[in-house]
């Protein structure tokens, strides 16, 4: 079964500086990634996925991914936070066992930025 | 819009009781979760539905019982509620077949037992 791995729990950066947030997984067949991001006292929303090709992947609000076979890995960066990217930001992948496919989910990490 | 709506988002419950948290999602998605969410650990799935009268046991079941009698709604029961049940509840939908579209997920539910 897969497993994720988020890095870091927190990460406290200043407005207008880079973040990474890293996400590793655990195996390397064929699977497809997500970035996810929850707002305080809100669900989770899609940031963006990979499925396939181009392994730079673009979302929404200025975030992008990378996927690295090789590394398995699938880290989150922008390259200038705002105030409002303060939120707790998930990675998942997909996971194929038994005939059904789900997602699994790593524990998060809180990024936080400070004026 | 598409949407996953949770019927409450902030419930207060005492120990003992029976506590049903409503999910209905207006996408036509086979599928349906029930994750709590609690500091630390992450988003834990309960229970899942592939199908109409079907469910499938998460990695966290005890303590909970699920039930999926339409299409669109899916109902989560704390058929006992106890203090270590109070926590974020997430329920989400996806479409059949994989997972390529990811889930869509409701604001969720906090609930406390007091």
């Amino acid at each position: 079964a897969q497993s994720v791995t988020q890095l870091d729990s927190q990460v406290p950066v200043f407005e207008e500086a880079p973040v990474e947030l890293r996400c590793n997984y655990s195996s390397s067949v064929s699977v497809y990634l997500f970035w996810y991001v929850q707002y305080p006292n809100q669900g989770l929303q899609l940031l963006l996925k990979y499925l396939s090709g181009s392994t730079l992947v673009k979302g929404i609000n200025g975030f992008e991914a990378e996927f690295n076979k090789s590394q398995t890995s699938f880290h989150l960066r922008k390259p200038s936070v705002h105030i409002s990217d303060t939120a707790e930001y998930f990675c998942a992948v997909s996971d194929r066992q038994g005939g059904s496919e789900k997602l699994v989910f790593g524990k998060g990490t809180k990024l936080t930025v400070n004026p | 819009d598409v949407k996953v709506t949770q019927s409450s988002r902030y419930l207060v419950k005492r120990t003992g009781e029976k506590v049903f948290l409503e999910c209905v999602q207006d996408m036509d998605h086979e599928n349906m979760f029930w994750y709590r969410q609690d500091p630390g650990l992450g988003l834990r799935l309960i229970y899942f539905s592939y199908d109409v009268k079907m469910k499938e046991k998460g990695d966290i079941p005890e303590g909970y019982s699920v039930s999926r009698e339409k299409k669109e709604r899916f109902s989560l029961i704390l058929e006992s509620a106890s203090t270590n049940q109070t926590s974020m509840y997430l329920c989400a939908s996806s479409l059949g077949g994989n997972t390529n579209y990811g889930y869509t997920f409701g604001s969720g539910t906090r609930l406390t037992v007091v």
